[in-house]
């Protein structure tokens, strides 16, 4: 199958700050990138869709201006969680989609965000 | 958009059989999921569905009824490593790729 890596799979902030999480396509172009998140208990819940070279779209609720995609190639998608606070802190998951193989099925290993 | 409905939790005891439903509604089908997730881990992939019927790979099988609207992924010998959250994700025509997710059934395998 292929291979999506997610960087880095734990991190913890101070409140206030940023961070960025990085999504690579390791073996194939993704042209398109997804990116969930998932509070405790709860299922994975869409925020935007990346898409390589243009602006990426977001969902309902989503701040896009807190939440800053980047995805300026066919293997590598950014967020950027700016001026982090304690309700941030979740588990933050890429899928990213190529053309062989079935759009959906596959994602990175996932980065734990902890704003204290 | 979807609905999508799955029981929260299911119980099953060691090499037993268990069945968890999804039950879904959406403007523009084009595809079912099923996820295996472990605590603190990514979900990975079991299943796709698009047309009806049944699908088997090893002990785990997944049924779709489009017209229903109705999924159900069975697992058979149920071993204990199998203890996970089972998600349930449909794929919209409209939105290549994007997908909704239901809630997620927690599966207890018991010895």
């Amino acid at each position: 199958g292929a291979v999506v890596s997610q960087h880095p799979s734990r991190v913890i902030c101070k409140s206030g700050t940023s961070v960025k999480i990085e999504c690579r396509s390791l073996d194939f172009q993704a042209t398109t990138m997804f990116w969930y998140r998932q509070f405790p208990k709860q299922s994975l819940m869409l925020m935007a869709t990346s898409n390589e070279g243009s602006k990426a779209t977001y969902e309902q609720g989503v701040e896009k201006d807190k939440f800053l995609i980047n995805h300026a190639s066919l293997t590598l998608s950014t967020l950027t969680v700016t001026s982090a606070h304690p309700e941030d802190s979740s588990f933050y998951i890429c899928s990213a989609d190529g053309d062989r193989f079935i759009p959906g099925a596959f994602f990175g290993q996932g980065t734990r965000l902890t704003v204290v | 958009g979807q609905n999508i409905d799955q029981p929260t939790e299911m119980t099953a005891t060691e090499g037993a059989i268990v069945q968890i439903n999804c039950t879904y509604q959406t403007s523009g089908f084009n595809g079912l999921f099923w996820y295996q997730q472990h605590a603190g881990e990514a979900p990975t992939f079991l299943s796709y569905n698009v047309l009806d019927g049944l699908e088997e790979k090893g002990r785990f099988s997944s049924f779709l009824s489009r017209s229903k609207g109705y999924s159900y992924l069975l697992l058979k010998e149920l071993q204990m490593k199998d203890s996970a959250s089972y998600l349930c994700a449909v794929r919209d025509r409209d939105s290549w790729g994007k997908l909704q997710f239901g809630a997620g059934t927690q599966v207890v395998v018991t010895p």
